[in-house]
């Protein structure tokens, strides 16, 4: 099925660990992007791609970091994870500015 | 800043039934888009509905239609005939035209009673 597929699904880590999610979409859209969902808060962009080559922070960037690989592919890394970042993780990918976001099924991220 | 308020943390409504979820916004923008999305425990959003600001009429989707009061900066989802399947949380979110960032509302949860 088209659409954005993210991995893992799950994880724990202990503080301190590092780790990369991994975000891939099929529908050849050029803007990526990774939210955070928090209880009571709603999502909050973490970072953004408008556009293959080009990373821009969000309003939660610290202790992240992106890598768009190609047009497909937008990873987030965790270079020393903390429980303030527990947390469940969307990717998302959109075409058409305005059109709506197409979300990934979430990664469901536990440090500990 | 623009930001997005969603004042029912909880919303119940018998199987059937029509059910209104509020969302207001504040920005002093004149053009941007504002949505509805839905996210059910298997964790996925899913885009239920969008409005172009420019639009005076009201976007409807099946059982979903909203109520854009632009003056009043309103954007409420009316849901009819609700079944078992619409129980969720929903979040309201808006975006300005020309950017790529969406300002989430915090989410209202939907229980649909049989």
């Amino acid at each position: 099925n088209a659409g954005v597929t993210q991995t893992p699904k799950f994880q724990v880590l202990k503080t301190g660990q590092s780790m990369t999610l991994q975000c891939a979409q099929d529908m050849n859209h050029n803007s990526m992007y990774w939210y955070r969902q928090d209880p009571g808060m709603g999502l909050r962009l973490i970072y953004y791609s408008a556009s293959e080559g080009t990373t821009d922070k969000g309003e939660v960037p610290n202790g992240y970091n992106v890598s768009r690989l190609n047009k497909r592919e937008f990873s987030l890394r965790l270079e020393s994870a903390a429980p303030s970042q527990t947390s469940v993780y969307f990717c998302a990918s959109s075409e058409i500015q305005g059109y709506g976001y197409t979300f990934g099924s979430g990664t469901r991220l536990t440090v500990v | 800043a623009q930001t997005v308020t969603q004042s029912q943390p909880e919303m119940s409504v018998q199987e059937a039934e029509t059910v209104t979820l509020s969302c207001t916004y504040d920005t002093s923008e004149s053009d941007y888009y504002l949505f509805w999305y839905k996210q059910p425990p298997s964790r996925q959003m899913i885009l239920v509905i969008r409005q172009e600001a420019y639009k005076q009429q009201n976007a409807t989707e099946n059982r979903f239609s909203v109520n854009f009061q632009k003056a009043a900066k309103s954007f409420s989802l009316k849901i009819s005939d609700s079944q078992l399947g619409d129980a969720a949380m929903y979040f309201c979110a808006y975006r300005r035209v020309g950017t790529y960032k969406y300002i989430f509302g915090t989410g209202t949860r939907l229980k649909v009673l049989a």
